[in-house]
């Protein structure tokens, strides 16, 4: 059974900051792993999806490395600012089935202070 | 598109009543899928369904829940009766394949539900 680790749980840093979001999974034969930010009350936006087949992908001020062999993700975040305050999860898709499922991460709480 | 279009935001209801939860997923999404978010077990899959036909309903926690999908364009998750350990925030997803073709999920905002 796949299983998703997100490291550290929480996590607060000054404005202006690089940070690095770790996740882990058990199964190294998965379609993608997909990152979401999720802020307090509210659902999930979908920030990057990297392929197996790919090794990162980049938007904005964040990029997501995906190293399948060793079961590891980290979302990077340049230059953090306080609007980056959320919720990030980790969530792979994993082809232990036909069709799509995504095993989500704890997910890793950012603070950004001003 | 609006996106996944879940209602209603917030529920609070009685043990023992019947509880429905909707969702409208992004048009010419194949697959839509429900899930749960509670404080203690983080994001779980509840079902999923492929082109309206449920494909995996292994998450379902009991046969109080069931889900259908009379169409492409509408879901519902139904809870009867409900429980005070039902609470949790319902999430509902689409995405346009299957996950081996490349595709993202998109999440609704979610229905927060209370039972008292």
């Amino acid at each position: 059974k796949q299983e998703v680790t997100q490291i550290p749980a929480a996590l607060s840093v000054p404005e202006g900051e690089n940070l690095v979001l770790n996740c882990s999974f058990t199964d190294s034969a998965i379609y993608n792993l997909q990152w979401f930010r999720q802020d307090p009350g509210k659902g999930l936006t979908s920030l990057l999806l990297i392929q197996s087949s790919q090794r990162e992908q980049t938007s904005g001020r964040l990029n997501a490395s995906l190293d399948k062999s060793s079961g590891r993700s980290t979302l990077y975040i340049a230059a953090s600012q306080p609007g980056d305050s959320a919720t990030y999860l980790c969530a792979v898709n994993g082809e232990e089935t036909s069709g799509s499922r995504l095993t989500f991460g704890e997910g890793t709480q950012l603070t950004v202070n001003p | 598109d609006a996106g996944v279009i879940q209602s209603p935001r917030h529920e609070v209801t009685e043990m023992g009543q019947e509880v429905t939860l909707r969702c409208k997923p992004i048009s010419g999404h194949d697959y839509l899928f429900w899930y749960r978010q509670t404080m203690m077990r983080g994001l779980e899959l509840l079902i999923y369904f492929n082109n309206n036909v449920p494909i995996d309903d292994s998450g379902m926690p009991e046969d109080r829940f069931s889900a259908k999908m009379p169409n492409a364009s509408f879901s519902t998750l139904k809870i009867q009766p409900s429980e005070p350990r039902d609470s949790a925030v319902y999430f509902c997803a689409s995405s346009p394949d299957r996950a081996s073709l490349g595709t993202e999920a998109f999440f609704g905002q979610g229905t927060r539900l209370t039972v008292v």
